[in-house]
């Protein structure tokens, strides 16, 4: 089993819908979630980090936490064609972050 | 957000010659920095965490005298590809870890895409 899982995808959602993307983790002792965001080319950038239970808004986004089923996951609300990129989702285990292998969203015009 | 730069964003050398990519934090110090790859339409890989100051340490299965790697201040860390061939050719990306206000969080600099004739 991987330390962190996400759905390769691609996720095709329209313009104007809600982006739902999800990822689980294996560690129950894991603290610290992060979402990324990458074009094709690029390097990640920081989208949010997620500490607690609960959801955590930030603008159209929103990160989800739920420890007990250990899963975390994004909401892209209002989604534009300029977000389509690979969504990658992080775990923090001590001092390294254990990466996902990234969910491709792809937003239709 | 935090600001991480990287030297250079392309290089392209012939084999046998060496690389070295800096990797600047602008905005704050970083005592720790890390150093991924990245291979086409493939996850990032961490290499190795370098620590200010001291040596670096490397993920099982990375060359640590193919890659060297030097923390020489909270500012910057460099990455030197020794002995390049065509199979290190790849996606290099930096990254700075910063600790403030509570949060505990990893900025990325931009990458340097190198290509070994």
């Amino acid at each position: 089993q991987k330390e962190v899982e996400q759905n390769s995808g691609p996720l095709s959602v329209p313009e104007g819908a809600i982006a739902s993307l999800n990822c689980t983790y294996s560690d129950r002792g894991s603290q610290s979630f992060f979402w990324y965001r990458q074009y094709s080319g690029k390097s990640p950038e920081l989208i949010m980090f997620i500490y607690s239970n609960g959801d955590k808004e930030d603008g159209r986004f929103t990160a989800q936490l739920n420890k007990a089923s250990q899963y975390v996951s994004l909401l892209i609300r209002d989604s534009q064609p300029s977000d389509s990129a690979t969504y990658l989702c992080a775990v923090r285990k001590g001092y390294k972050y254990i990466f996902g292998t990234g969910t491709r969203l792809k937003v239709l015009a | 957000g935090a600001v991480v730069s990287q030297h250079p964003s392309r290089v392209i050398c012939k084999s046998g010659t060496s690389v070295k990519i800096e990797c600047r934090s602008l905005d704050f110090q970083a005592t720790t920095m890390f150093w991924y790859r990245q291979f086409p339409k493939q996850s990032l890989m961490l290499m190795a965490t370098s620590n200010e100051g001291s040596k670096a340490t490397y993920e099982q299965g990375v060359e640590k005298d193919k890659f060297l790697i030097n923390h020489a201040s909270l500012t910057l860390s460099t990455l030197t590809v020794t002995s390049a061939h065509p199979e290190d050719s790849s996606f290099y990306i930096c990254s700075a870890r910063r600790t403030s206000g509570g949060a505990d969080t990893q900025y990325f600099g931009p990458g340097t895409r190198l290509t070994v004739l």
